[in-house]
């Protein structure tokens, strides 16, 4: 099954502890991205990769880490969390930008930072 | 300031009646993406318009692009529990990042 695959779905974690997002797509896409999303703000990119090894900050990047080493792969590493990060999180794929079949979204990840 | 406006933020139908949700850009849009979430669950795809007074259906979901390329409808005909959830719309701009709207949060009633 062609899906975007995040881990883990829930996480409670206190300041300061590292701590990484796992991203996965089984569907050879070339782009990927995430987003958080926040009550009223609805979803904001927080870093994106065009391809392997290419990645650039999206409109909140602050406080997040990413790497593209591999093409299915896109973790998010948060490496000193403070409750502000505290959000929905959301991997997304597609084959381009503007992907005539839309993106495909992981499940999310529901991070608490206390 | 957000680029794309969504509205209206919430919206409550009874059970078989129509609905439109609205979605409005400053910017000319280069593409525009329709979604749907559960609540806290992941974003399914529901169609894209890139073309200027195009109009695209799936089920009893139409969506169409306005001829300026700035606005988007989402027009759900005969709304059943199915349908309720929250619609985003996404837009690109150029060739850069996509951006969401705050979403519309839609309630289905008997």
């Amino acid at each position: 099954e062609a899906q975007v695959t995040q881990n883990p779905r829930y996480l409670i974690t206190v300041t300061g502890k590292k701590l990484t997002v796992t991203c996965s797509q089984n569907m050879n896409h070339e782009y990927m991205s995430w987003y958080r999303q926040d009550p009223g703000l609805g979803l904001r990119q927080i870093y994106y990769s065009m391809n392997v090894e290419v990645t650039d900050k999206g409109d909140v990047p602050e406080g997040y880490k990413v790497s593209r080493k591999e093409k299915r792969n896109f973790p998010l590493i948060l490496e000193s969390p403070s409750p502000n990060q505290t959000s929905l999180y959301f991997c997304a794929s597609s084959f381009s930008l503007m992907g005539n079949y839309g993106y495909t979204f992981g499940s999310g990840t529901r991070l608490t930072v206390v | 300031s957000q680029e794309l406006e969504q509205s209206p933020q919430s919206l409550i139908v009874q059970e078989g009646k129509n609905l439109t949700i609205n979605c409005t850009s400053s910017k000319t849009l280069y593409g525009l993406y329709w979604y749907k979430q559960k609540y806290g669950e992941g974003l399914i795809f529901l169609m894209m318009l890139q073309k200027g007074g195009e109009e695209k259906s799936h089920e009893k979901i139409t969506a169409k692009l306005d001829e300026k390329k700035q606005q988007s409808s989402l027009h759900i005909t005969a709304s059943q529990p199915s349908h309720a959830g929250i619609y985003l719309c996404g837009a690109a701009f150029g060739n850069e990042k996509l951006t969401f709207g705050t979403g519309t949060r839609l309630t289905i009633i008997p």
